[in-house]
């Protein structure tokens, strides 16, 4: 079955850096999109950014661009979010998903914690 | 603010029907249709219940079921029962955005 395990969350200051990390199973990788998918407390999921199969097309959200960056490595199952500037309105559960073709999110993982805080 | 509304919660009794409505606008819900529906419990990995408006992904209980109207969406439960006591988000295509969503509804179980 379909298993997305994320890791890399965290307690950074405002200005770090974060990296990231999904790991997939359970379906040929190399074949899907990709996405990371945010919750702030309280709130509702919030698209972040996804990738295509290949890396050939990345896209990402306003409120990240310039500051995080996308890739997967498909000989390892992998996919990444390299986030930098962080701020407190990052702070959320970071959530890995597989796309439906180029679609909704189909599967998500259980994410990763995030806090940005001095 | 989400894109999407959706109720804060919404409760019924078991084996009653309860719906949930989720409005979007000419961008999103009432422009495509790709709406989908998530069922979360705390500390679990959204599921996916329904697909493209209306579509039951395999394994998801006969009891869901989803429609569009106009820039609403609804998801629908039947037969109410314990375990579907959760946290539901709506998401859909959009003009501005690959994908965007609700702030979800809690489903309480009397």
């Amino acid at each position: 079955q379909v298993q997305l395990v994320e890791s890399g969350g965290g307690l950074v200051k405002p200005g770090g850096s974060l990296r990231l990390s999904c790991a997939a199973s359970g379906f040929t990788f190399s074949d899907y999109y990709m996405s990371w998918i945010r919750q702030a407390p309280g709130k509702g999921p919030e698209y972040v950014s996804h990738i295509t199969s290949s890396s050939s097309y990345t896209d990402y959200a306003d409120f990240v661009k310039g500051r995080f960056t996308i890739s997967r490595d498909n000989a390892k199952n992998s996919l990444y979010l390299q986030m930098n500037s962080l701020t407190a309105e990052d702070t959320a559960v970071y959530y890995c998903a597989k796309l439906d073709g180029a679609g909704p999110p189909e599967y998500w993982g259980q994410g990763t914690l995030v806090t940005v805080s001095s | 603010q989400s894109a999407l509304t959706q109720p804060a919660s919404v409760s019924g009794s078991p084996g009653q029907s309860i719906t949930i409505s989720c409005t979007g606008t000419s961008d999103d819900i009432g422009h495509y249709n790709y709406v989908s529906w998530y069922q979360k419990y705390p500390g679990k990995a959204p599921k996916l219940m329904i697909s493209d408006v209306s579509n039951r992904p395999s394994g998801v209980s006969y009891r869901f079921s989803g429609s569009k109207s106009g820039n609403t969406a609804s998801l629908t439960i039947s037969g109410l029962q314990a375990e579907d006591e959760a946290d539901y988000y709506c998401s859909s295509y959009s003009v501005n955005s690959p994908v965007v969503f609700g702030g979800g509804t809690r489903v309480t179980v009397l």
